[in-house]
């Protein structure tokens, strides 16, 4: 399939390795942050979020951790495995009317894990 | 698998034309939302659906259009297609406030 994100920024990790992939947002009033990976031909897949009243969330091997008042994000993912090689992109949400909200999203950072 | 589809997977279609995108929604999800995703870059928010209305829009203009159907099925249709239409076209289901779950795309080529 076509790649996605042929210029972003790449974290290079070995197999078995903490990875840490950062984010920055611009929205101070954003209440809700979400972290989706996406492989080449696909689209987004949810990994975890965050509301703005955390700091810390955790999952299966991932950790967003959510700093307000520098607005960073980042997500942590443990022992990296070769399945984990995607982009990753952060969101942010902007409420557009009723409550409902759109998402914002940041760069994409790509992860490429090596054996 | 989220449940959210799109058709087609592919497309190509030449500068004037229009084209038309479809996405099924996931079951119990009330909104749906498209985005597009240019080569490189993030999903950019193009508008979203909710019973059956436009709820918001981003920064695309008018030839940029939708419909929702009470199953919840929607269509994003493009008008007078342009060169940098060229991207993957992202459906997203979700309720209030929630995340939105997103299909795998449909790749479109504009010649």
């Amino acid at each position: 399939g076509e790649s996605v994100g042929l210029h972003l920024p790449t974290l290079s990790v070995q197999e078995g390795d903490n990875s840490i992939i950062n984010c920055a947002y611009s929205n101070s009033a954003s209440d809700y942050f979400i972290w989706y990976k996406q492989e080449s031909g696909k689209g987004p897949q949810f990994i975890i979020d965050i509301r703005s009243n955390m700091d810390k969330r955790q999952g299966q091997r991932v950790t967003v951790l959510l700093n307000k008042t520098v607005k960073h994000l980042s997500l942590q993912i443990a022992a990296t495995q070769p399945g984990d090689s995607a982009v990753y992109f952060c969101a942010e949400t902007a409420i557009i009317s009723g409550g409902y909200n759109k998402l914002i999203f940041g760069a994409g950072t790509r992860l490429a894990v090596h054996p | 698998e989220t449940g959210v589809t799109q058709s087609p997977t592919h497309l190509i279609k030449t500068r004037g034309q229009q084209v038309t995108l479809r996405c099924s929604s996931q079951s119990g999800h009330n909104t749906v939302s498209w985005y597009q995703q240019a080569l490189g870059q993030g999903p950019q928010f193009i508008f979203q659906y909710y019973r059956e209305e436009e709820n918001g829009r981003g920064n695309f203009p008018p030839r940029f259009s939708g419909l929702q159907f009470p199953n919840y099925s929607s269509e994003l249709n493009v008008n007078a297609l342009e060169l940098d239409d060229s991207a993957l076209y992202l459906c997203a289901s979700g309720g209030i406030q929630g995340t939105q779950y997103f299909g795998p795309g449909t790749r479109l080529t504009v010649l």
